[in-house]
């Protein structure tokens, strides 16, 4: 079975912290993607990588980066933490270059900024 | 760019009931549809997928979705609901053209009354 794991379940910062969000698979999958999930709003893409040392823009890429130095992991990075980055945070992985295959996702950390 | 709606916010359903989740995309060629479901605490899990083919899909836990062209509708459905069917369900369009991004609904809540 492929494994998607996050590093914390729950995370609690202050506004202004440095946030490392941390995501690691093991099924040597090409691809992986983070998303933010707020009620109503489902689901929604902040950066996604293909490879190694690559990564593209989502659709909210504003107030994080990423980082993709080995194939398994794929961190993202709050600078400066704030309120409004209070969210569920999804990872997710998937298997193939230019073609579609199931994206599997982690159990998510939720980050609370106070 | 692609687009997903899911109607229902919220939807309360007898245990033994029939089960039907709409869904509503915007894409300007054929998509590739997903149903996901979120169970409390977990991440998401893939019920289906529709890709080409019998627009009648099957998937696991006995739900299966038709894909309807004229419609622009992925609905999911289930015959007979039991408890442990309430979560949380998205439905989720991906192009080859968006580079196998996916673009989520806002999700519908199901509750399962006993």
């Amino acid at each position: 079975d492929v494994k998607v794991t996050q590093s914390s379940r729950y995370l609690v910062k202050r506004t202004g912290e440095k946030v490392f969000l941390e995501c690691v698979q093991d099924m040597d999958h090409e691809n992986m993607f983070w998303y933010r999930q707020d009620p109503g709003l489902g689901l929604r893409l902040i950066y996604f990588s293909y490879d190694v040392k690559m990564k593209e823009k989502g659709d909210i890429p504003e107030g994080y980066s990423v980082s993709r130095e080995k194939k398994e992991r794929f961190s993202l990075i709050l600078e400066s933490a704030s309120t409004n980055q209070t969210s569920m945070y999804l990872c997710a992985s998937s298997f193939g270059q230019g073609t579609y295959n199931e994206q599997f996702f982690g159990p998510g950390t939720r980050l609370t900024v106070l | 760019a692609q687009s997903v709606t899911q109607p229902d916010i919220h939807i309360t359903v007898s245990e033994g009931a029939s089960l039907e989740l709409r869904c509503n995309y915007s894409y300007g060629a054929t998509p590739y549809l997903f149903w996901y479901v979120q169970s409390p605490g977990q991440g998401l899990q893939l019920l289906l997928k529709y890709f080409s083919g019998d627009t009648l899909v099957q998937g696991i836990k006995g739900f299966e979705a038709e894909f309807k062209r004229s419609q622009s509708s992925f609905n999911l459905r289930k015959p007979s609901v039991h408890w442990s069917d309430a979560a949380e369900y998205f439905c989720a369009v991906g192009a080859r053209a968006a580079g196998n991004k996916l673009t989520f609904g806002g999700g519908t809540r199901v509750l399962v009354k006993p």
